[in-house]
C-alpha cells in the first residue's frame, strides 16, 4: 500500500537553480495538493488540482508552477529557487465523493542556500 | 476566511492521564474537521474527521468533539501511551469534495512520559 510518494525525499539546492518535485499517488484519487510546512506558520496550501487537466492557486502560489501530468501525477515545480522557499513540502490526494480525508506523503525537505 | 487556532503549543503529561488537546475555528460555516497526528519527519496521518452536522467521532482512545456555535472542537486521548508522543493538528474545510482545501492550526506538539 503505498499511497501518496513523494520523490526526492531531500534536496538542497543553490539560489536560482530550478528543480521539481514529483508526486504520485495509487490510490485513484481525483484531487491532489500541494503544502508548504514552515515552523511557526503550519501548513499552507500552495496549489491544487481537482481532476487530471485542471490546476487552481492556493494560498502562497507565487514562486511556483505546477503540472497535473495524469490522473496519478502532480509535480511542483521551482523556476529559480529563493531561500525564502526552504521548506517540508507535502503532497496531498483526495477522493472527493463522500466526506473523506486527505492522505498525505511524507515530505521532501528542501534547502535553498 | 477561515482561521483556526490550536492551544497550547506544547504539553506534556504523564503516561496512563487522559488528556484533551483544543482546536478553534472563526467561522461557523465549516464543511468539516479533522484531527491528524504527524511524527517526526514524517508526513500526517489522519486521525479523525467530524463532518458538520456530526457532534463527535471516536476511534479506539480517541474522541473528537464538534461543536459549531462556539467555533471549537476537542481531540480526547484516554490513558495516554509513550507512542502516543507526536504532533497533533487539526484542520477546517469550508467546502466538501476537490474544493475542501484544509486550514491548518499550527498543532500541539504532545509528550507523554513513562
Amino acid at each position: 500500500n503505498a499511497g501518496v510518494t513523494q520523490t526526492p525525499k531531500f534536496q538542497v539546492l543553490k539560489t536560482g537553480q530550478s528543480m521539481t518535485l514529483q508526486c504520485a499517488q495509487d490510490m485513484n484519487h481525483n484531487s491532489m495538493y500541494w503544502y508548504r510546512q514552515d515552523p511557526g506558520m503550519g501548513l499552507r496550501l500552495i496549489y491544487y488540482s481537482a481532476s487530471e487537466g485542471t490546476t487552481d492557486k492556493g494560498e502562497v502560489p507565487n514562486g511556483y508552477n505546477v503540472s497535473r501530468l495524469n490522473k496519478r501525477e502532480f509535480s511542483l515545480r521551482l523556476e529559480s529557487a529563493a531561500p525564502s522557499q526552504t521548506s517540508v513540502y507535502f503532497c496531498a490526494s483526495l477522493r472527493d465523493r463522500g466526506n473523506q480525508p486527505q492522505h498525505f506523503g511524507d515530505g521532501t525537505r528542501l534547502s535553498i542556500l | 476566511k477561515q482561521e483556526v487556532t490550536q492551544i497550547p503549543a506544547a504539553l506534556s503529561v504523564p503516561e496512563g492521564e487522559n488528556l484533551v488537546l483544543n482546536c478553534s475555528f472563526t467561522d461557523s460555516a465549516i464543511y468539516n474537521l479533522q484531527w491528524f497526528r504527524q511524527d517526526p519527519g514524517k508526513g500526517l496521518t489522519s486521525l479523525l474527521l467530524i463532518q458538520s452536522s456530526q457532534r463527535e467521532q471516536t476511534s479506539g482512545r480517541l474522541n473528537a468533539s464538534l461543536d459549531k456555535s462556539s467555533g471549537r472542537s476537542t481531540l480526547y486521548i484516554a490513558a495516554s501511551q509513550p507512542g502516543d508522543s507526536a504532533t497533533y493538528l487539526c484542520a477546517g474545510s469550508n467546502y466538501g469534495g476537490s474544493q475542501g482545501n484544509l486550514i491548518f492550526g499550527k498543532g500541539t506538539k504532545l509528550s507523554v512520559k513513562p
